[in-house]
């Protein structure tokens, strides 16, 4: 069973679209956090979601919308979509002082 | 100047070579991780680190916080640990600050 599942894997969409990036997991973890890599494979964190609070929310334009639903989704809605936002998201969970588990990622290409 | 720094950034050894991996950190911390990216794009968690050192298998990892450093070991290379590794540090507040990675090749 995979742990933190991410759809879809791939996404190529055209500029000024809006999509959206599901996530869920299914390891009980009280956190989730959405994470971009750029071209040259830089992660950076975008956002995390504790019990259904944002606790953190980096310099990311808000076009990009974190939406909880319940403690195991977390999935990342784009307004607008620019060809700078071609990068690969991951999703990720993690329970309090413990370890990350990542999902596969989603490589989305904005054309 | 990037908050996480590793060294090198690129590693090219023969396999059963011990390889390691530096990441050096200049805020403070709540726990370090380090992190192991395959060429198929996966990430996968490999310790998370407070103090003191962790051994997984061929993998051992160290930090000193006092010096803000951390080493990544692998003994016995073999190309199937060819990946990117990957520092990160989490901050109190939770928030993740990520090294640039260094790439791995083991040739066989």
């Amino acid at each position: 069973d995979t742990a933190v599942s991410q759809t879809p894997k791939y996404l190529v969409t055209q500029m000024g679209n809006d999509k959206s990036i599901k996530c869920e997991q299914n390891l009980g973890h009280d956190t989730m956090y959405w994470y971009k890599q750029d071209s040259k494979k830089f992660l950076k964190i975008m956002f995390s979601y504790n019990n259904k609070e944002l606790i953190i929310n980096e310099t990311v334009p808000n076009r990009f919308s974190p939406k909880s639903p319940d403690k195991a989704h977390l999935n990342l809605h784009i307004n607008s979509l620019e060809l700078g936002d071609s990068a690969v998201y991951f999703c990720a969970s993690s329970e309090r002082a413990r370890g990350y588990t990542f999902g596969s990622g989603t490589r989305l290409t904005v054309v | 100047k990037n908050e996480v720094e590793q060294s090198p950034q690129n590693l090219t050894a023969q396999e059963g070579e011990f390889i390691t991996i530096n990441c050096s950190y200049s805020v403070g911390i709540s726990a370090l991780h380090w992190l192991q990216q395959h060429p198929g794009g996966g990430i996968v968690s490999l310790f998370m680190l407070s103090s003191g050192k962790k051994k997984h298998g061929r993998l051992i990892a160290t930090i000193n916080i006092q010096e803000k450093h951390s080493s990544l070991h692998i003994t016995a290379s073999h190309p199937r640990d060819s990946a990117v590794y990957i520092c990160a540090v989490r901050s109190g507040n939770n928030d993740m600050r990520f090294g640039a990675g260094t790439r791995l090749t083991v040739k066989p």
